[in-house]
């Protein structure tokens, strides 16, 4: 159980091109996801909450306009990078938590790994 | 100071060698604390959770000092295939975990 799946799981686009990554949990409900991004040799970086039905709350540094993150379902919430430039080719990965879990855990999806030319 | 703080290594440990990391957090509300392990291009994996009284799963023993504000992993046997980065999560203000820069691991033959 506990599975959360993100695609696609690798994009290469060009810059000025936006690119939306979608995140899933496949067998539960999660009223809660959450989206990381990670540069090489670095730690995870929250960039958003992201709550169903409700508007995502950005980290410090992180542009809303520019992340645009819709949580439309509790199983499905999507994050789209506009205006995409080789600053921000990185390794998205998403997190999800299960709404009837009353712990911290988050499930990780298995990350997508951006490239922008 | 970062909220989660941890040596990033490369530790670099024989096979069947006993290996430990430590990591430090500065939010003293702090309640609950994991490790995970992550392998080179792949998510976060839950190793374990750490409680207060300390806990062991198999080759793997967690501690928790909430005095000094650090928590340990300690792994004897050490296997090929625990060479990976190993990141220290603690949940901070607002209930958010907030992740380590990891402590890679690399164990050798």
């Amino acid at each position: 159980g506990a599975v959360v799946s993100q695609h696609p799981s690798w994009v290469i686009c060009k810059s000025g091109t936006s690119v939306k990554i979608e995140c899933r949990s496949l067998d539960f409900q999660a009223t809660t996801m959450f989206w990381y991004r990670q540069f090489p040799k670095q730690s995870l970086m929250l960039m958003a909450t992201s709550n169903e039905g409700s508007k995502a709350t950005y980290e410090q540094g992180v542009e809303k306009d520019k992340f645009l993150i819709n949580h439309a379902s509790l199983t499905l919430s999507t994050l789209t990078v506009t205006s995409a430039h080789p600053e921000d080719s990185s390794f998205y990965i998403c997190s999800a938590r299960d709404r009837r879990d009353g712990g911290l855990e988050q499930y990780f999806g298995p990350g997508t790994r951006l490239t922008v030319t | 100071r970062k909220e989660v703080e941890q040596d990033p290594g490369p530790f670099n440990v024989p096979e069947g060698a006993t290996v430990a990391f430590n990591c430090t957090y500065s939010n003293s509300a702090s309640q609950s604390f994991f490790w995970y392990r992550q392998d080179c291009r792949k998510e976060p994996k839950l190793l374990m959770s750490v409680y207060s009284s300390g806990n062991e799963d198999g080759r793997f023993t967690a501690q928790l000092n909430r005095a000094s504000q650090y928590i340990s992993l300690l792994i004897r046997d050490s296997k090929l295939s625990d060479s990976a980065t190993y990141l220290c999560v603690v949940n901070g203000a607002g209930n958010m975990l907030t992740f380590g820069g990891g402590t890679r691991l690399m164990v050798k033959p």
